[in-house]
């Protein structure tokens, strides 16, 4: 069975612009969250969404948006993108909203210049 | 808040030795899991197991154990007989559940190396 994929592996933006990453879970899997990696720490809650429905808010401010669609693959959407935002942005997947294992993706590495 | 505590940022070993990565969490909840995740340098989180809070038996899964001690509020994983492929980053992570959801808080790391 395929694992939790996301796309693009790697994406380069400049300062102030917008950009989508995707991710489409382990089949069977309803709920998706991401998590934002800066380099050297652990990874940092961002959104949880189950049933297309947002489930959990980490601390982050409001030009980070994702939503989650009908087949359950979801994106997330970064605005005004600022120098800080650069990190591996990670998408997990787990079979309903509880504390089930959640399975990671390979991430996204987003660099801005 | 919760918050989860990995003081050894890094260790090195030489093949074969034993290795204990410490895992220090704090909650108010009584009902909560707690999480071990590995991330090889390919960079991809590996999930390794998951406790709840109500059950503290000590688990192995071949080279892997872990000792998880409410008492203390830890839950620190070993590793047997390292070998170099064990040489990664190791996460420890904490999950309220409830309304929480699924929402995990990661501790800071501890990267192993594995030396031949």
């Amino acid at each position: 069975d395929a694992g939790v994929t996301q796309s693009p592996t790697h994406l380069i933006k400049t300062r102030g612009q917008h950009v989508t990453l995707r991710c489409s879970p382990i089949s069977g899997h309803k709920s998706v969250s991401w998590y934002q990696q800066v380099l050297g720490q652990g990874p940092q809650f961002i959104f949880q969404y189950y049933e297309k429905e947002e489930r959990g808010r980490g601390n982050f401010p409001d030009r980070f948006s994702a939503r989650q669609f009908p087949n359950y693959s979801s994106e997330l959407n970064v605005n005004a993108l600022l120098l800080g935002d650069s990190a591996l942005y990670l998408c997990a997947s787990s079979l309903s909203q509880g504390p089930y294992e959640q399975y990671f993706g390979p991430g996204t590495r987003l660099t801005v210049t | 808040a919760q918050k989860v505590t990995q003081a050894q940022t890094e260790i090195s070993v030489v093949e074969k030795e034993d290795v204990t990565l410490d895992c220090v969490y704090e909650t108010r909840d009584t009902t909560y899991y707690l999480f071990w995740y590995k991330q090889p340098p390919s960079g991809e989180l590996v999930f390794l197991i998951r406790r709840n809070s109500f059950d503290e038996q000590n688990e192995i899964s071949g080279r892997y154990s872990w000792n998880f001690q409410k008492s203390t509020s830890s839950f620190n994983f070993t590793i047997t007989a390292s070998q170099v492929v064990d040489s990664a980053v190791y996460f420890c992570a904490l999950s309220e559940g409830g309304d929480a959801g699924n929402m995990l808080t990661f501790g800071g790391g501890t990267r192993l190396m594995v030396k031949p």
